[in-house]
């Protein structure tokens, strides 16, 4: 089975502290996802990667920046998280672009900025 | 751009009952079509997905059509029960990248 872990399940933050949300997925999937998911607006992509070192503005890029150092692992940073940055945060993958499948996801991190 | 509109919720129902829940798209090519499912503290899982027009995905007794005429892939169970309950999502893929509605949650009553 595929497997996307999110490395923290709850995180509660301060208004102007650095964020690192980390992802990894254990199948050699050449794509991976970051979305926002609040009530009312469904996901929203944040960013996207198909490969190393490669990423991409999803929808709502800003106040976000990407890491993709290793093809197994993905990682979503804020700067500087603000209050507006509370969510549920997902990470999914997919082997690659040709692939008319699904997205695997992990099981999200609740991010909280006081 | 693509988008995917889907109806709100909640829908509550009780145990036995029939559900449907509509979901229509606009999209440029030919998209792949998926309902996903999350179910309380957990993360989203593909439920089932239709691929060309005509296609019927299915699964847990959930069904949907892919009907390209209308642009639309309702979700249908003819009787769903208390594990159901669930937020369900509709989406696409368009070339890569996919675009989900804003969610509709299920809840069901014994």
């Amino acid at each position: 089975d595929v497997k996307v872990t999110q490395s923290s399940r709850y995180l509660v933050k301060r208004t102007g502290e650095k964020v690192f949300l980390e992802c990894v997925q254990d199948m050699d999937h050449e794509n991976m996802f970051w979305y926002r998911q609040d009530p009312g607006l469904g996901l929203r992509l944040i960013y996207f990667s198909y490969d190393v070192k490669m990423k991409e503005k999803g929808d709502i890029p800003e106040g976000y920046s990407v890491s993709r150092e290793k093809k197994e692992r993905f990682s979503l940073i804020l700067e500087s998280a603000s209050t507006n940055q509370t969510s549920m945060y997902l990470c999914a993958s997919t082997p690659g672009l040709a692939f008319t499948g699904e997205l695997f996801f992990g099981e999200g991190s609740r991010l909280t900025v006081l | 751009g693509d988008s995917v509109t889907q109806m709100e919720g909640p829908v509550t129902l009780s145990e036995e009952a029939f559900l449907t829940i509509n979901c229509t798209y606009t999209a440029t090519g030919y998209p792949s079509l998926f309902w996903y499912v999350q179910y309380p503290g957990e993360g989203l899982q593909l439920l089932l997905k239709a691929t060309k027009a005509d296609d019927k995905g299915s699964n847990k007794g959930f069904e949907a059509t892919y009907r390209k005429e209308t642009t639309s892939f309702h979700l249908e169970k003819g009787s769903v029960q208390v594990s159901d309950s669930a937020v369900y999502f509709c989406a696409l893929d368009s070339w890569g990248k996919f675009q989900f509605g804003a969610g509709t949650q299920v809840v069901v009553t014994p």
